[in-house]
């Protein structure tokens, strides 16, 4: 059974703070991907991985980064948290093993920024 | 780049009724289209999905439907209970790529 944790359910944070989400997950997937979940748009994605170290920019990554160290663990680093960016955030992963390509979602951090 | 449109936003039914979810999308290479469900507080998870090799796929009382001239897919619910109610979430991805993009999302409410 895959699971994919993240390390805050709620997290709030100050204007100008530098925020960390971390995200493990168990299943050695090879890609991995930060969503961004707000009423009426949708998911939308921040960044993903497809190997450790490596990131590509999703569609919105503008104040955000990201780092993939290891293969179980991608971190999304908000460098100066804005009340702009107070929203969910959904880890994700997958493996494209099989031909499946299923993602795999973690329980969310929803993020206030005041 | 790809962009997939979802219809309705919302979609409220009886309990015992049918309901239709409608996603378009752009990019006549996508042919990878999963349907993920996602209940109030917990995180989405895939249901159904299909592939451009086939027109349709069930499972129990799920179905999703594709037209790939019209590039268009549907999910159908029949049946439906309270326990449907949800947000559901369609996406299309394309061969060998593993990054789907997502429709914006339908609320189905289900009343008893």
């Amino acid at each position: 059974d895959v699971k994919v944790t993240q390390s805050s359910r709620y997290l709030v944070k100050r204007t100008g703070e530098k925020v960390f989400l971390e995200c493990v997950q168990d299943m050695d997937h090879e890609n991995m991907f930060w969503y961004r979940q707000d009423p009426g748009l949708g998911l939308r994605l921040i960044y993903f991985s497809y190997d450790v170290k490596m990131k590509e920019k999703g569609d919105i990554p503008e104040g955000y980064s990201v780092s993939r160290e290891k293969k179980e663990r991608f971190s999304l680093i908000l460098e100066s948290a804005s009340t702009n960016q107070t929203s969910m955030y959904l880890c994700a992963s997958s493996t494209g093993t099989g031909g499946t390509y299923e993602q795999y979602f973690g329980p969310g951090t929803r993020l206030t920024v005041t | 780049g790809e962009n997939v449109e979802q219809h309705p936003s919302t979609l409220s039914v009886q309990e015992g009724d049918s309901a239709v979810i409608k996603c378009t999308y752009s990019d006549s290479a996508s042919n990878y289209f999963p349907w993920y469900k996602q209940e109030l507080g917990k995180r989405p998870q895939l249901i159904i999905d299909i592939r451009s090799n086939v027109g349709e796929k069930k499972d129990q009382r799920i179905a999703v439907t594709l037209n790939k001239t019209a590039k268009h897919f549907s999910l159908h619910i029949t049946e439906t209970q309270p326990e449907d109610s949800a947000v559901y979430f369609c996406a299309a991805s394309k061969g060998g790529s593993y990054i789907p993009t997502f429709g914006r999302g339908t609320s189905l409410i289900v009343h008893p």
